[in-house]
Protein backbone atom coordinates (compact mmCIF):
# COMPACT_ATOMS: atom_id res chain seq x y z
CA UNK A 1 0.00 0.00 0.00
CA UNK A 2 1.31 3.59 -0.55
CA UNK A 3 1.64 5.89 2.00
CA UNK A 4 2.12 9.83 1.52
CA UNK A 5 4.05 11.53 4.78
CA UNK A 6 4.14 15.16 4.76
CA UNK A 7 6.90 16.20 7.78
CA UNK A 8 5.41 19.97 9.04
CA UNK A 9 2.13 19.98 10.53
CA UNK A 10 2.58 23.82 10.28
CA UNK A 11 4.33 26.67 8.29
CA UNK A 12 4.73 30.25 8.38
CA UNK A 13 5.50 32.52 5.38
CA UNK A 14 5.91 36.69 5.74
CA UNK A 15 3.79 38.08 2.79
CA UNK A 16 5.28 38.13 -0.50
CA UNK A 17 8.17 35.43 0.55
CA UNK A 18 8.42 31.98 -0.62
CA UNK A 19 7.80 28.96 1.49
CA UNK A 20 8.26 24.90 0.53
CA UNK A 21 6.32 22.82 1.51
CA UNK A 22 7.26 19.05 1.86
CA UNK A 23 5.51 15.71 1.22
CA UNK A 24 7.54 12.25 0.98
CA UNK A 25 5.63 9.28 -0.54
CA UNK A 26 6.46 5.56 -0.91
CA UNK A 27 5.14 3.05 -3.73
CA UNK A 28 6.84 0.40 -5.39
CA UNK A 29 4.93 1.74 -8.70
CA UNK A 30 6.78 2.96 -11.37
CA UNK A 31 3.41 5.38 -13.07
CA UNK A 32 1.24 7.01 -10.68
CA UNK A 33 -0.19 10.61 -10.10
CA UNK A 34 1.00 13.45 -7.14
CA UNK A 35 -1.23 16.22 -6.46
CA UNK A 36 -1.03 19.05 -3.95
CA UNK A 37 -4.85 20.01 -2.56
CA UNK A 38 -5.55 23.42 -0.29
CA UNK A 39 -7.84 23.48 2.15
CA UNK A 40 -8.78 26.94 3.35
CA UNK A 41 -10.70 27.33 6.72
CA UNK A 42 -14.99 26.26 6.44
CA UNK A 43 -14.36 26.08 2.70
CA UNK A 44 -13.56 23.81 -0.35
CA UNK A 45 -10.90 21.86 -0.97
CA UNK A 46 -9.41 22.20 -4.41
CA UNK A 47 -6.88 21.48 -6.77
CA UNK A 48 -3.30 23.06 -6.48
CA UNK A 49 -1.21 21.65 -8.64
CA UNK A 50 -0.55 17.64 -10.35
CA UNK A 51 2.17 15.77 -11.16
CA UNK A 52 2.30 13.17 -13.51
CA UNK A 53 5.13 10.48 -12.36
CA UNK A 54 6.35 9.41 -15.88
CA UNK A 55 6.69 13.79 -16.62
CA UNK A 56 10.53 14.48 -15.64
CA UNK A 57 9.47 18.61 -15.99
CA UNK A 58 8.14 20.14 -12.93
CA UNK A 59 4.42 21.34 -13.06
CA UNK A 60 4.12 25.18 -12.40
CA UNK A 61 1.20 26.71 -12.36
CA UNK A 62 1.59 30.48 -11.64
CA UNK A 63 3.23 31.48 -8.34
CA UNK A 64 2.85 27.38 -7.17
CA UNK A 65 5.40 24.76 -8.50
CA UNK A 66 6.94 21.50 -7.55
CA UNK A 67 10.02 19.94 -6.88
CA UNK A 68 9.32 16.63 -8.35
CA UNK A 69 12.19 13.85 -6.95
CA UNK A 70 11.10 10.21 -8.26
CA UNK A 71 14.22 8.81 -7.15
CA UNK A 72 13.95 10.49 -3.77
CA UNK A 73 9.89 9.79 -3.72
CA UNK A 74 9.73 13.43 -2.99
CA UNK A 75 7.36 16.08 -4.31
CA UNK A 76 7.66 19.19 -2.76
CA UNK A 77 4.79 22.53 -3.03
CA UNK A 78 7.04 25.60 -3.75
CA UNK A 79 4.52 28.52 -3.33
CA UNK A 80 6.17 32.39 -4.10
CA UNK A 81 5.24 35.98 -3.43
CA UNK A 82 3.03 34.35 -1.12
CA UNK A 83 -0.38 36.18 -0.75
CA UNK A 84 -2.38 36.32 2.45
CA UNK A 85 -5.23 33.80 0.85
CA UNK A 86 -2.58 31.06 0.32
CA UNK A 87 -3.23 30.70 3.74
CA UNK A 88 -4.84 26.75 4.43
CA UNK A 89 -4.40 23.27 5.03
CA UNK A 90 -2.30 21.99 2.21
CA UNK A 91 -2.46 18.57 1.82
CA UNK A 92 -0.42 15.87 -0.77
CA UNK A 93 -2.08 13.25 -2.50
CA UNK A 94 -1.13 10.05 -4.43
CA UNK A 95 -3.03 8.11 -6.77
CA UNK A 96 -2.06 4.92 -8.66
CA UNK A 97 -2.60 4.08 -12.76
CA UNK A 98 -3.37 0.13 -11.68
CA UNK A 99 -4.96 -0.64 -8.35
CA UNK A 100 -8.48 -1.15 -7.76
CA UNK A 101 -10.00 0.76 -5.46
CA UNK A 102 -12.19 3.71 -7.39
CA UNK A 103 -8.37 5.25 -8.31
CA UNK A 104 -8.80 6.76 -5.05
CA UNK A 105 -6.47 9.10 -3.35
CA UNK A 106 -4.16 8.56 -0.79
CA UNK A 107 -3.96 11.81 1.21
CA UNK A 108 -0.86 13.32 3.75
CA UNK A 109 -1.98 14.16 7.57
CA UNK A 110 -1.48 17.94 5.70
CA UNK A 111 0.20 21.50 6.49
CA UNK A 112 -1.07 24.69 8.19
CA UNK A 113 0.07 27.39 6.00
CA UNK A 114 -0.16 30.71 7.90
CA UNK A 115 0.78 33.69 6.00
CA UNK A 116 1.65 36.75 8.36
CA UNK A 117 1.93 40.21 7.76
CA UNK B 1 -15.22 26.59 -7.82
CA UNK B 2 -16.39 22.99 -9.12
CA UNK B 3 -20.27 22.23 -9.09
CA UNK B 4 -20.38 19.93 -6.71
CA UNK B 5 -22.79 20.26 -3.71
CA UNK B 6 -23.40 18.71 -0.21
CA UNK B 7 -26.05 19.56 2.47
CA UNK B 8 -26.66 20.25 5.08
CA UNK B 9 -22.92 21.80 5.72
CA UNK B 10 -23.32 21.13 9.87
CA UNK B 11 -25.56 18.70 11.46
CA UNK B 12 -25.80 18.22 15.02
CA UNK B 13 -28.30 15.61 16.17
CA UNK B 14 -28.62 13.29 18.59
CA UNK B 15 -27.79 9.37 19.25
CA UNK B 16 -29.54 6.64 17.74
CA UNK B 17 -30.83 9.39 14.74
CA UNK B 18 -31.22 7.82 11.11
CA UNK B 19 -29.29 10.61 8.78
CA UNK B 20 -28.88 11.32 5.51
CA UNK B 21 -25.50 13.22 4.09
CA UNK B 22 -26.46 15.01 0.36
CA UNK B 23 -24.48 14.64 -2.12
CA UNK B 24 -25.15 16.24 -5.89
CA UNK B 25 -22.64 17.07 -8.83
CA UNK B 26 -24.05 18.45 -12.42
CA UNK B 27 -20.83 17.87 -13.75
CA UNK B 28 -21.81 14.47 -15.36
CA UNK B 29 -19.10 12.88 -13.12
CA UNK B 30 -19.36 8.92 -13.12
CA UNK B 31 -16.76 8.49 -10.33
CA UNK B 32 -17.52 9.77 -7.06
CA UNK B 33 -16.45 9.36 -3.59
CA UNK B 34 -17.12 9.97 0.56
CA UNK B 35 -14.23 10.58 2.82
CA UNK B 36 -14.14 11.28 6.27
CA UNK B 37 -11.70 13.63 7.87
CA UNK B 38 -11.66 14.42 11.50
CA UNK B 39 -10.40 17.41 12.83
CA UNK B 40 -6.53 18.46 11.76
CA UNK B 41 -6.06 14.87 9.94
CA UNK B 42 -5.80 13.46 6.76
CA UNK B 43 -8.80 12.02 4.51
CA UNK B 44 -9.90 8.49 4.75
CA UNK B 45 -11.67 6.88 1.76
CA UNK B 46 -15.22 5.03 3.21
CA UNK B 47 -17.07 4.74 -0.32
CA UNK B 48 -16.99 5.35 -3.98
CA UNK B 49 -18.71 4.76 -7.06
CA UNK B 50 -18.06 4.02 -10.29
CA UNK B 51 -21.40 4.86 -11.82
CA UNK B 52 -24.91 4.41 -11.69
CA UNK B 53 -25.70 1.10 -9.57
CA UNK B 54 -22.14 0.37 -8.80
CA UNK B 55 -21.20 1.23 -4.75
CA UNK B 56 -17.72 -0.12 -2.84
CA UNK B 57 -16.38 0.05 0.38
CA UNK B 58 -12.83 2.07 1.07
CA UNK B 59 -10.26 1.88 2.70
CA UNK B 60 -11.64 3.02 6.22
CA UNK B 61 -14.31 1.26 7.82
CA UNK B 62 -17.83 2.59 8.03
CA UNK B 63 -21.08 1.97 9.77
CA UNK B 64 -22.38 3.93 6.67
CA UNK B 65 -24.25 3.17 3.58
CA UNK B 66 -24.48 4.69 0.30
CA UNK B 67 -26.45 4.60 -2.74
CA UNK B 68 -26.42 5.63 -6.41
CA UNK B 69 -29.17 5.49 -8.51
CA UNK B 70 -29.12 8.28 -10.85
CA UNK B 71 -25.33 9.84 -12.01
CA UNK B 72 -25.57 13.15 -10.13
CA UNK B 73 -26.35 12.06 -7.00
CA UNK B 74 -24.69 9.91 -4.10
CA UNK B 75 -26.34 10.02 -0.83
CA UNK B 76 -24.75 8.98 2.63
CA UNK B 77 -26.95 7.25 5.52
CA UNK B 78 -25.81 6.18 8.78
CA UNK B 79 -29.01 4.38 10.28
CA UNK B 80 -28.09 5.20 13.53
CA UNK B 81 -25.72 7.63 14.69
CA UNK B 82 -23.39 7.79 17.39
CA UNK B 83 -20.67 10.06 18.37
CA UNK B 84 -18.13 8.00 17.28
CA UNK B 85 -19.83 9.05 13.89
CA UNK B 86 -18.77 12.64 14.69
CA UNK B 87 -16.89 13.84 11.80
CA UNK B 88 -16.30 15.97 8.88
CA UNK B 89 -17.40 14.08 5.69
CA UNK B 90 -16.71 15.35 2.26
CA UNK B 91 -17.71 14.43 -0.87
CA UNK B 92 -15.94 14.06 -4.64
CA UNK B 93 -16.15 12.82 -8.21
CA UNK B 94 -14.59 13.26 -11.44
CA UNK B 95 -14.63 12.03 -15.03
CA UNK B 96 -13.13 9.45 -16.44
CA UNK B 97 -11.14 11.64 -18.44
CA UNK B 98 -9.43 13.57 -16.17
CA UNK B 99 -7.32 12.49 -12.73
CA UNK B 100 -8.40 15.61 -10.81
CA UNK B 101 -10.85 14.70 -8.05
CA UNK B 102 -13.13 17.71 -7.74
CA UNK B 103 -14.62 18.07 -4.10
CA UNK B 104 -17.77 19.39 -2.16
CA UNK B 105 -17.60 21.69 0.37
CA UNK B 106 -18.33 18.93 3.25
CA UNK B 107 -20.94 18.41 5.99
CA UNK B 108 -19.36 18.55 9.71
CA UNK B 109 -21.22 15.98 11.63
CA UNK B 110 -21.90 16.03 15.14
CA UNK B 111 -23.55 13.28 17.60
CA UNK B 112 -24.24 14.19 20.69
Amino acid sequence: AQTVTQSQPEMSVQEAETVTLSCTYDTSESDYYLFWYKQPPSRQMILVIRQEAYKQQNATENRFSVNFQKAAKSFSLKISDSQLGDAAMYFCAYRSLFTGGGNKLTFGTGTQLKVEL
Amino acid sequence: EADIYQTPRYLVIGTGKKITLECSQTMGHDKMYWYQQDPGMELHLIHYSYGVNSTEKGDLSSESTVSRIRTEHFPLTLESARPSHTSQYLCASRTGFTDTQYFGPGTRLTVL
